[in-house]
Formats: structure tokens, sequence, C-alpha cells
């Protein structure tokens, strides 16, 4: 079983709207968990990055969220641009990685915004 | 941009071929992870260098190898290809107290 599922698998939205992204993980304990967007054919970007005990973190129009009790975390995109499309990754450190920067990734949500 | 950057851009090669891919680290970072990124998946790690060694290994098999040079530069070899190592290889470097890592723009590698 992945121990980062994210939901939707893909998304399509209109130009200006806003939506909410999903990462449910199993990682514990976890000493940090991001979101990254990945444009097509490049490597991942780092949006926001949360401690277990934060439980918000905003980016411009990319607000993150995390309920460390249900192990739930969402990214809210306000007032979408064409060029929010992409996959967004959530991405999750275990705290005890064994001396090494070990990173459990999703599968990402593809986000196509339509004009 | 991150500062990271990789090459080739893409790559095709046969099956059983081996293969070389470079990065070159953000200046100053000398920590690098190497991911294999099968389409439609997250990325996986593979291995993670610092200061020239290895110093930890996701499930990968021997025929993945890496390498990392004085200037943090870094390769990585994959020997016997298979059709399964088809997929974008991204490689992402970190320094200091950070633990942020910055992804290059990856390498796009065929096995046919």
């Amino acid at each position: 079983k992945n121990q980062v599922e994210q939901s939707p698998q893909s998304l399509i939205i209109l130009e200006g709207k806003n939506c909410t992204l999903q990462c449910n993980y199993t990682v514990s304990p976890f000493s940090n968990l991001r979101w990254y967007k990945q444009d097509t054919g490049r490597g991942p970007v780092s949006l926001t990055i949360m401690t277990f005990s934060e439980n918000t973190k905003s980016n411009g129009r990319y607000t993150a969220t995390l309920d460390a009790d249900t192990k739930q975390s969402s990214l809210h995109i306000t007032a979408s641009q064409l060029s929010d499309s992409a996959s967004y990754i959530c991405v999750v450190s275990p705290m005890f990685s064994g001396g090494y920067n070990k990173l459990i990734f999703g599968a990402g949500t593809r986000l196509a915004v339509h004009p | 941009e991150t500062g990271v950057t990789q090459s080739p851009t893409h790559l095709i090669k046969t099956r059983g071929q081996q293969v070389t891919l470079r990065c070159s680290s953000q200046s100053g970072h000398n920590t690098v992870s190497w991911y294999q990124q099968a389409l439609g998946q997250g990325p996986q790690f593979i291995f993670q260098y610092y200061r020239e060694e290895e110093n930890g290994r996701g499930n990968f098999p021997p025929r993945f190898s890496g390498l990392q040079f004085p200037n943090y530069s870094s390769e990585l070899n994959v020997n016997a290809l298979e059709l399964d190592d088809s997929a974008l290889y991204l490689c992402a470097s970190r320094g200091g107290y950070t633990d942020t890592q910055y992804f290059g723009p990856g390498t796009r590698l065929t096995v046919l």
C-alpha cells in the first residue's frame, strides 16, 4: 500500500475557479509534509512545506493545510490561472529515515485549467 | 530555475545497453539524490550521495549505481537496461542545514 495517497487522480476546472486537492498519508512519525508543482517534462518545484506542528501554510494563491490527527493534507488553489495546469505532488519526509533525506512521494494530481 | 542542471534531456537506448546520466548540483549543495519517475507516478527514491559517498538507497537493484565528484556533480549509471527502466530520471540537490531539495529538469530515458 502506498504510504502517500492523493485524490483526485486528475481534475479539470475553468480559469478563475478554486479547487482543493487531497493527500492522505500513513507515514508516521514524519518531520514535514510538502506540496510540489511539476510542469510536464520538468522537475518538481516546492510550493509549501509544513512541519508536523503546523496546520496551514500559504504561498500566494496556494494554501496548504495539515491535520496530523487524521493524517490528511489539502492544497487549495484560489482564482486558478492557465499556468496552474500541472501535476501537484504531496511529499512526506519520515522522521527517522536512517540518516538520509528520504522523501515519500504521492502519485500526484494532474490539474488542467481551461479558459 | 532551481540551479540544478541535468544532461542529456532525452535519451533512447535499447535493452541490454548501459547508460550514464549527469547532474550538476546547485552551487554549495553537497548532497544529491536521484529519483525515477514512471509515467503518471510520483518519483521513487533511488539513492543519495553526501560528500562523494552513498548514504542511502531505495529498492533498486545493484545495476543502478552512482558517483558524486569533488565538485558535488553526480552521475547515475544503469547497466543491462530493461524496458521498465523507461522513465524520467530526476536529480535533486540540497545543502547546509535545509532539507529542501531542489530538483533538476530531469532526463527522459526511453528503452526500446
